[in-house]
């Protein structure tokens, strides 16, 4: 069964500076997909990055990166020139490409304030 | 393109009625998929619907239920509602070939049982 951690109940950053938010998996999958999502106050989850385990390079969209540590078994997002409208819930997730399983499972997720 | 789209908004019953909660996915998507978002426990899985059929169910009691309609639609059942079934319910959708552009989710509808 996979698990997703996410150790970091609320995080608080400046805006302008850049901010990682960190995830750690556990899969006995041989190939998983990693996902980070967004949850603004209005509860729609909106889909940020995706990294599969064998992407050689790591993910990148905007002003989003996934630093993808396979041995480690991090997939913790970065987050360059945080903005005001960053402000919301961070959940990380992962999914088995086995068995066409299709479903994601959830991180406890971070709550991420940026201030003024 | 319209996003995928979920009613009611809110929904407030009372123990032991039934809830339908609907769901419609992007166009063109054929898996729907739902969760739960209960206070402090994260999304649950509750099922996937893909071309009609049920193809994966989470750890959930048989009074969840649902169906996909032959428009790809989908609605949730919760029959008997118990006070714990109080949470947020998102539906998603994806195409085959889903996770290199994630499943998308819609805004939920918030379930309240008094």
């Amino acid at each position: 069964a996979q698990k997703i951690t996410q150790t970091q109940p609320g995080m608080f950053v400046q805006e302008k500076e850049a901010v990682t938010l960190d995830c750690t998996y556990d899969t006995s999958d041989p190939s998983y997909g990693l996902f980070w999502y967004k949850q603004p106050s209005s509860g729609e989850m909106i889909f940020l990055i995706y990294q599969g385990s064998y992407d050689q390079q790591n993910a990148t969209e905007g002003r989003y990166s996934l630093n993808f540590q396979k041995a480690r078994k991090s997939a913790n997002l970065v987050i360059s020139a945080s903005q005001l409208g960053d402000s919301a819930m961070y959940f990380c997730a992962t999914i088995s490409h086995l068995q066409g399983a299709q479903k994601l499972v959830f991180g406890q997720g971070t709550r991420l304030t940026i201030n003024p | 393109e319209a996003g995928v789209t979920q009613s009611p908004t809110h929904l407030i019953k009372t123990r032991g009625q039934q809830a339908t909660l609907r769901c419609s996915p992007i166009s063109g998507h054929t898996s729907v998929y739902w969760y739960q978002q209960a206070l402090g426990l994260g999304l649950q899985f509750l099922l996937w619907y893909d071309e009609g059929e049920e193809r994966n169910r989470g750890n959930f009691p048989p009074r969840f239920s649902g169906r996909q309609f032959p428009n790809y639609s989908s609605e949730l059942n919760v029959n008997a509602l118990e006070l714990e079934d109080s949470a947020l319910y998102l539906c998603a959708s994806s195409l085959a070939g889903w996770y290199l552009d994630g499943q998308f989710f819609g805004p939920g509808t918030r379930l309240t049982v008094l």
